[in-house]
């Protein structure tokens, strides 16, 4: 299994750049990677999913070096509602393999006034 | 469409008692998910089923918990008999294969006393 590793906090204030990197050291040559938002009392909500390089869509940007051994999600211009907790997870969907995707604690993320 | 749809969104019962939780998820996904978080553990996955079948059930606890999907539109996940220890949030979630996201209900909310 691909295990993760993430900030267990992370602390900012609206309108700056948030970046939440993830380790994966042992990433297999098929895993795809994938980032959820979860707020409280609600289920987790998906942000971006990569192989390599870089995906961006409206809400985030998600950079994958070559070696693919860690990613970063960047959150542009965060506001109060981005508060919540960022779970980074490792598998290879497309084969269907979910019961090896692992959501682990997450980042709890606090945007400040 | 509505969503992953879960009920009952709150459940209080006694030790002992059966408890069952439902779901329905979005019309044309062939795959669900059960999952149970706690502040301990994390969100976990429980089971999940392919076309009614179920996959991988792994992460059931133990023999008290059982799942069943009779149709692509149905599932329940039963408890029998409850534990104080099983009190936790259950969420429900489905995608459809070969694309990225699963979709999470908004979960119910178990409390075994």
């Amino acid at each position: 299994l691909a295990k993760t590793t993430q900030p267990i906090s992370m602390d900012s204030y609206e309108g700056q750049e948030v970046n939440i990197t993830c380790s994966h050291n042992n990433i297999a040559t098929n895993d795809y990677i994938t980032w959820y938002q979860q707020f409280p009392s609600q289920g987790p909500r998906f942000i971006i999913q990569g192989y390599k390089t870089k995906v961006t869509n409206e809400v985030a940007s998600l950079f994958i070096p070559a070696d693919r051994k860690s990613s970063t999600l960047s959150l542009p211009r965060v506001s109060l509602s981005d508060t919540a907790v960022y779970y980074c997870l490792v598998g290879d969907i497309p084969a269907g393999g979910y019961n090896k995707l692992i959501f682990g604690a997450g980042t709890r993320l606090a945007v400040h006034p | 469409d509505a969503g992953v749809i879960q009920s009952p969104r709150h459940e209080v019962t006694e030790m002992g008692q059966e408890v069952t939780l439902r779901c329905k998820p979005i019309s044309g996904h062939d795959y669900l998910f059960w999952y149970r978080q706690t502040m301990m553990r994390g969100l976990e996955l429980l089971i999940y089923f392919n076309n009614n079948v179920p996959i991988d059930d792994s992460g059931m606890p133990e023999d008290r918990f059982s799942a069943k999907m009779p149709n692509a539109s149905f599932s329940t996940l039963k408890i029998q008999p409850s534990e104080p220890r099983d009190s936790a949030v259950y969420f429900c979630a489905s995608t459809l294969s070969g694309t990225e996201e699963q979709y999470f209900g908004p979960g119910t909310r178990l409390t075994v006393t």
